[in-house]
C-alpha cells in the first residue's frame, strides 16, 4: 500500500493565487519530509527539506518567501506556492525518509499548471 | 556542487536481453545510492538501494557501486516491455539527513 499521499494530485489555477499542496505520512512518524520540483523531461530537483516544529531548510535559488512550508506534525508537511506563475507549473513531489536506512519513498506528486 | 550523471539515452534493449544503466557522481561524500523508476506522469518509485561497494541483487535487478571510481549501475536481467520506463539514479551522504540528488535519467526502452 501507498507510504506517501500528496493532495491535491493536480491543479490548475490563474497566475497571481496561492495553491497549497499537502503531503502525508501514512505508515511511520516523520520529523524530515522533502520536497522536490520536476518540469518536463527535467529530473527531480530538491528544493527544501520540512522539519517538525522548526523552519525549512531550502536549497540554493528556492525562494522561501515564494515557497512556504509548514510541518504541522509528524505525519503532514504543507507546500503553499504563494503567488502562483506559469513558470511555476511543474510536477511536486514529496518524500518520507524510512525510519530505518537511508530509503526516501515518494509521494504520488502533485501537477500544478498555473494559467 | 554534488552532481550525478547519467546518460539520458533512449537506451534501446530487445526483449529478453539485458539492460545496464550507468551513473556517476561527483560527491565523494556519498554514502547511499538508489535506482528509482519512474513511468511518464507518475512519481518515481525505488527499484534498488546500494551502500556498499560491490553488488546487490534483488530478482531480475542487480546493482553495482564502486566508491574509488564514484560509479553506480544497474543491471535488468530478462528485460521486459514493462521495464520500459526511465530510471532515475540518485545519491545522499546517508543518515537520511539530506534530500536526494538525481541524476536526469536514462530513458530505457524494451523492444518486443
Amino acid at each position: 500500500g501507498a507510504v506517501v499521499s500528496q493532495h491535491p494530485s493536480w491543479v490548475i489555477c490563474k497566475s497571481g493565487t496561492s495553491v497549497k499542496i499537502e503531503c502525508r505520512s501514512l505508515d511511520f512518524q516523520a520529523t524530515t519530509m522533502f520536497w522536490y520540483r520536476q518540469f518536463p523531461k527535467q529530473s527531480l530537483m530538491l528544493m527544501a527539506t520540512s522539519n517538525e516544529g522548526s523552519k525549512a531548510t531550502y536549497e540554493q535559488g528556492v525562494e522561501k518567501d515564494k515557497f512556504l512550508i509548514n510541518h504541522a506534525s509528524l505525519t503532514l508537511s504543507t507546500l503553499t506556492v504563494t503567488s502562483a506563475h506559469p513558470e511555476d507549473s511543474s510536477f511536486y513531489i514529496c518524500s518520507v525518509p524510512a525510519r530505518v536506512g537511508e530509503t526516501q519513498y515518494f509521494g504520488p506528486g502533485t501537477r500544478l499548471l498555473v494559467l | 556542487q554534488k552532481e550525478v550523471e547519467q546518460n539520458s539515452g533512449p537506451l534501446s534493449v530487445p526483449e529478453g536481453a539485458i539492460a545496464s544503466l550507468n551513473c556517476t557522481y561527483s560527491d565523494r561524500v556519498s554514502q547511499s545510492f538508489f535506482w528509482y523508476r519512474q513511468y511518464s506522469g507518475k512519481s518515481p518509485e525505488l527499484i534498488m538501494s546500494i551502500y556498499s561497494n560491490g553488488d546487490k541483487e534483488d530478482g531480475r535487478f542487480t546493482a553495482q557501486l564502486n566508491k574509488a571510481s564514484q560509479y553506480v549501475s544497474l543491471l535488468i536481467r530478462d528485460s521486459q516491455p514493462s521495464d520500459s520506463a526511465t530510471y532515475l539514479c540518485a545519491a545522499n551522504s546517508g543518515g537520511g539527513a539530506d534530500g536526494l540528488t538525481f541524476g536526469k535519467g536514462t530513458h530505457l526502452i524494451i523492444q518486443p
